[in-house]
């Protein structure tokens, strides 16, 4: 089975510009997961869905990032515009529903914000 | 408040020796999980060991056990006959399930360095 795609894999921009990233979640995995990790730290989840809703953004910085799953399947997080604290890796991650408490994780996107 | 501590922000083992991470947390849940996640360098992470805090025999996979004390809030991963492969950031989480919806918590995690 294929594991958690995420693209691109290291994006570097300057403060101010946009940025997006996919991830594409294991097939039939209702659940999808947006990590925000900072280097020394661990994971921060930035937004949850379960399908294509929203169940968890209270830690989304919203005035800056957005996220859509719109056909429950591959998702886009974007930023805009970006500040240099948004240096991070992002982690894609997804779950079955039959083990809803499972995450599998993607590769991330490594961003540097300049 | 959900917390996740890792008070060992690097450690070092010699290959085929022992070696115990710690992890400590805080809920006021009563059922809820606990995992060690291992990240290599510049790879994905991926899933070590689980364990739900309502059994109370501690998890094993291979080389890699949890020494689980519930009333300590204490979930400790031990890895046996290290091997180089194992070095990698080691993430200890928990997740509840509330209002409606699982939420993870992650550690700042553990630097290991198995040393030939």
């Amino acid at each position: 089975e294929a594991g958690v795609a995420q693209s691109p894999r290291y994006k570097i921009i300057e403060k101010r510009q946009s940025v997006a990233f996919w991830c594409n979640p294991i097939s039939g995995h209702a659940t999808l997961y947006w990590y925000q990790q900072i280097l020394g730290q661990g994971p921060k989840l930035l937004i949850q869905f379960q399908n294509n809703g929203v169940v968890d953004d209270s830690q989304l910085p919203k005035d800056r990032f957005s996220a859509e799953r719109l056909k429950g399947v591959d998702s886009t997080l974007k930023i805009q515009p970006a500040k240099l604290e948004d240096s991070a890796v992002y982690l894609c991650a997804s779950s079955p529903e039959t083990s809803r408490e499972t995450q599998y994780f993607g590769p991330g996107t490594r961003l540097l914000v300049l | 408040a959900q917390t996740v501590t890792q008070s060992q922000p690097e450690m070092s083992v010699q290959e085929a020796e022992t070696v115990t991470l710690s992890c400590t947390y805080d809920t006021s849940e009563s059922n809820y999980y606990l995992f060690w996640y291992k990240q290599p360098p510049s790879r994905q992470m991926i899933l070590v060991i689980r364990q739900e805090a309502y059994k109370q025999q501690n998890a094993t996979e291979n080389r890699f056990s949890v020494n689980f004390q519930k009333a300590a809030k204490s979930f400790s991963l031990k890895i046996s006959d290290s091997q180089l492969g194992d070095t990698a950031m080691y993430f200890c989480a928990f997740m509840i399930f509330t209002s409606g919806t699982y939420k993870y918590i992650f550690g700042t995690g553990t630097r290991l360095k198995v040393l030939a």
